[in-house]
């Protein structure tokens, strides 16, 4: 089955430093990869559209200066948050997108921020 | 104005009986709803789906029912267990534009044994 491991899983930065996550795809191919944020209110929010070979399309209030994202092959994908503020907290989610469309998430990595 | 919304925020039921979290949306365009189940510190997990051109889809104790017309869909949980308490978020997406999905507020299930 379509599997997505995301890490770490948790992690915790110190205000203005920056941390990077990672996103593997295992038993399929991952046409795209969208990384989302759910907040502490538990509501989603589309952070960018990575596809390999194309050009990442980042959201309305979320850029590459802050999220620089890397997607170099069908299996893994990583995303920094750089310079992380409070209002950067939540529960960061890798979606691996199969070629039927259906998205599939890993379990997060969970970043909080002191 | 929300997109997909979940008329309940909390649900609660016995083990055994069923329970059905229901689901709104706005846009027609929407052709693809599936069902993420989140347990807490876990990503949500795609628990089943249905695209537009079908009115049910079934996977063992789940099932999704679909009115394209009225724009509402459901999802029944027979049988429940102690081990689906969960949040349970609808979700809807369109066309090639698959990624973005819209999530709703999720419901948050509870099966007392």
């Amino acid at each position: 089955g379509a599997l997505v491991y995301q890490y770490p899983r948790r992690t915790i930065c110190k205000s203005g430093t920056s941390m990077r996550m990672e996103c593997q795809a295992v038993g399929f191919q991952a046409t795209s990869v969208a990384w989302y944020r759910q907040s502490p209110q538990k509501t989603f929010e589309l952070i960018a559209l990575s596809t390999v070979n194309s050009a990442i399309k980042y959201e309305q209030n979320f850029t590459q200066e802050k999220f620089p994202i890397s997607h170099p092959n069908l299996s893994f994908s990583s995303m920094t948050v750089l310079n992380a503020y409070l209002e950067d907290r939540g529960l960061y989610l890798c979606g691996a997108m199969t070629g039927e469309n259906t998205l599939y998430f890993g379990a997060g990595t969970r970043l909080s921020v002191l | 104005q929300q997109q997909v919304r979940q008329s309940s925020q909390s649900l609660t039921v016995w083990e055994g009986e069923t329970a059905i979290l229901n689901c709104s949306y706005e846009n027609s365009a929407f052709d693809y709803f599936p069902w993420y189940q989140q347990f807490p510190g876990e990503g949500p997990a795609l628990l089943i789906a249905i695209r537009s051109v079908s009115d049910k889809k079934e996977d063992g104790r789940f099932t999704i029912f679909f009115n394209k017309r009225e724009k509402n869909l459901s999802l029944h949980i027979k049988d429940s267990q102690p081990g689906d308490s969960a949040t349970y978020f609808c979700a809807a997406s369109e066309g090639t534009n698959a990624y973005k999905v819209i999530f709703g507020k999720g419901t948050h299930l509870h099966v007392l044994p």
